[in-house]
């Protein structure tokens, strides 16, 4: 079965400077996530998409952004890099809201952020 | 707010013994529970979900947890541990579809020979 699809698998950037991360969810599903999972942490919402508008948002810095685009996929954008963006960056998608297993989400591989 | 918590960072059971993780929520609303395991360096992999009806569910892998409304938990079981199950297991909860998940801390599982 197709999964959540994350480009690339590992970045590795410098301080202040940018990054974008793509993510490109399963088939018919509508909704896009992103987590944060720093090392040895649990992850942490940041913010998701629903039909291509923003849904909700969480714990996510002024200097990062992020849309959904019209086939679905979404692109985080992180600017002014800092040491502490250095962490994992999960994608999940789920179904729309009267698809069936609507309530789960699916995660990608993620992506691998190292900021020197 | 919504909270998770995975109590017991680190577990550790012999190869064959039963495996018990345990969590508990605090929810306003009536919860949509999960379990995802983390391979390391891998991504987050659904095992089991609560919703609503049997409050017994049952996952991949022979994992199963048990909805406890008056205990506010949800503990993840296995009868028998194999130490392909060795990895990091979070327990979330969330309002419901299109919401955001809400993670424990996690619970790394070891299993020994």
């Amino acid at each position: 079965a197709a999964g959540v699809i994350q480009s690339p698998r590992h970045l590795i950037k410098e301080k202040r400077e940018t990054a974008t991360l793509k993510c490109y969810p399963i088939p018919r599903h509508d909704t896009v996530y992103w987590y944060q999972q720093g090392p040895g942490q649990d992850p942490q919402f940041l913010i998701s998409f629903y039909e291509k508008m923003q849904s909700d948002k969480g714990s996510i810095p002024d200097r990062f952004s992020a849309q959904q685009f019209s086939d679905y996929h979404s692109e985080l954008n992180m600017s002014s890099l800092e040491l502490g963006d250095s962490a994992l960056y999960f994608c999940a998608s789920s179904p729309g809201l009267a698809g069936e297993n609507e309530e789960t989400q699916y995660f990608g591989p993620g992506t691998r952020l190292l900021v020197l | 707010a919504q909270s998770v918590t995975q109590l017991g960072s680190h577990v550790s059971v012999s190869e064959g013994a039963l495996v018990l993780l345990r969590c508990n929520y605090s929810s306003s609303v009536p919860p949509y529970l999960f379990w995802y395991v983390q391979y390391p360096n891998q991504g987050l992999q659904l095992l089991l979900k609560y919703t609503t009806g049997a409050t017994l569910v049952k996952g991949i892998n022979g994992f199963e947890a048990e909805f406890k409304k008056s205990e506010t938990s949800f503990h993840l079981t296995k009868p028998s541990a194999h130490m392909s199950d060795a990895a990091e297991y979070f327990c979330a909860v969330s309002d419901g579809a299109g919401t955001a998940l809400i993670f424990g801390k996690g619970t790394t599982l070891s299993v020994s020979s």
